[in-house]
């Protein structure tokens, strides 16, 4: 079946650098999401891509389609503390069963 | 507007007792997800239904689970008997018809089964 690869697992970086992850499939996506999920919460949706080398924006946060569809990335520019949880990626090709990568966890340091 | 509500938020059982868990997706909203985060396996879709019809149980791990959605507006994911192996936290997903894939959570069920 569908796997995703997501990478890295964790990230430790200092307030206000700039955060960059991303997620690989064994098979073509026609379809890209990315959730954060806050502890003891529910994962929020932050960005969808529907659309090979799109590249979409969501405040200080940028997600692009990778155009080989099989990949994705989620950029986190000048990193503050409220940026804090696990990323997830999610993909899916046609039907609505997404599939979800491993999540990156995040911590800032002050 | 109000998301996808969940009740209850922790739930704590003992061993073969059954367990009910709710979901009032978004309004307007065709689609219903439940899944099942643990550390080990993360996120597992275990059903879905569109139009309050189940579309693909294929998810679930075994018999003693069981899903239902009699209306638009609710949906319960059954545990009969439990077991410890199902502690794990539950989520329900909705989504509008269009566009399917953009799901959207609720807070989850952190389920205990002592």
């Amino acid at each position: 079946g569908q796997q995703l690869n997501q990478s890295p697992q964790s990230m430790f970086i200092q307030e206000g650098e700039d955060v960059s992850m991303n997620c690989t499939s064994s098979s073509i996506f026609n379809t890209w999401l990315w959730y954060k999920q806050d502890p003891g919460e529910g994962p929020v949706l932050l960005i969808a891509l529907y659309k090979a080398g799109e590249l979409t924006s969501n405040g200080r946060l940028t997600a692009q389609f990778g155009i080989t569809r099989k990949d994705s990335f989620l950029n986190i520019s000048a990193s503050i503390p409220s940026d804090v949880g696990i990323y997830f990626c999610a993909g899916s090709w046609g039907a609505q069963k997404l599939v979800f990568g491993q999540g990156t966890r995040l911590t800032i340091n002050p | 507007d109000a998301g996808v509500i969940q009740s209850p938020r922790h739930e704590v059982t003992e061993m073969g007792q059954e367990v009910t868990l709710r979901c009032k997706p978004i309004s307007g909203h065709n689609s219903l997800f439940w899944y099942r985060q643990t550390m080990m396996r993360g996120l597992e879709l275990l059903i879905y239904f569109n139009n309050n019809v189940p579309i693909d149980d294929s998810g679930m791990p075994e018999d003693r689970f069981s899903a239902k959605m009699p209306n638009a507006s609710f949906s319960t994911l059954k545990i009969q008997p439990s077991e410890p192996r199902d502690s794990a936290v539950y989520f329900c997903a909705s989504s509008p018809w269009t566009p399917w894939n953009e799901q959207f959570f609720g807070p989850g069920t952190r389920l205990t089964v002592l």
